[in-house]
């Protein structure tokens, strides 16, 4: 049973609009989240993280928002470039141990 | 920042034989380190913990004889695939806690195994 999932594959989005990434969890347990960003082949990279006493953070493009009571989160990147095309991994943790999602592969086209 | 590096990051191997998998913690101690296992198109599945100088804890269903972990020193995590199978062929990935700042974890850069 997935405690962390990520409905959807993959997301289509035009360059300089907004590309939004969900996530839902079922542990209300888990006290911090993260996104991490993945290339093929290669080992995934933190991109932005909040904690469960938040419900918004921001860095940059990128904006994580929490909703505890819904038990889901998203990654808002404005304005989506190009080079965001990725797959984004949702991460939610428990006593330091990190449950991942499946992924959603983003593409930004030109 | 932390950086683990993971060696190598590509290795085609004979079934029946072992592969053994570093991660090196750079410019930190790891005291914790986890060992990812991915399919494709799927999750990283946590494979298992391990914690300087005391046997790793294997998840559910993963064959602790089979992926041996060694994790010696602070700054070195082992993983050993014995006597691979092509069904071990698989994308592996290290990740250790940065105890500093938050709860982020850094990632290897993942070691692609193809047992042949």
């Amino acid at each position: 049973d997935q405690q962390v999932k990520q409905n959807s594959p993959s997301l289509s989005v035009q360059e300089g609009r907004i590309s939004i990434l969900n996530c839902d969890y079922t542990n209300s347990m888990f006290d911090y989240f993260l996104w991490y960003k993945k290339y093929p082949a290669e080992g995934p990279t933190f991109l932005i993280s909040i904690s469960s006493i938040k419900d918004k953070n921001e860095d940059g493009r990128f904006t994580v928002f929490l909703n505890k009571s819904a038990k889901h989160l998203s990654l808002h990147i404005v304005p989506s470039q190009p080079g965001d095309s990725a797959v984004y991994f949702c991460a939610a943790s428990e006593n330091y141990i990190p449950t991942f999602g499946r992924g959603t592969s983003l593409i930004v086209h030109p | 920042g932390a950086v683990v590096s993971q060696h190598p990051s590509w290795v085609i191997c004979k079934s029946g034989t072992s592969v053994k998998i570093e991660c090196r913690s750079l410019d930190f101690q790891a005291t914790t380190m986890f060992w990812y296992r991915q399919f494709p198109k799927q999750s990283l599945m946590l494979m298992a913990t391990s914690n300087e100088g005391s046997k790793a804890t294997y998840e559910q269903g993963v064959e602790k004889d089979k992926f041996l972990i060694n994790h010696a020193s602070l700054t070195l995590s082992t993983l050993t695939v014995t006597s691979a199978h092509p069904e071990d062929s698989s994308f592996y990935i290290c990740s250790a806690r940065v105890q500093e700042g938050n709860y982020g974890y850094t990632f290897g850069s993942g070691t692609r195994l193809t047992v042949v």
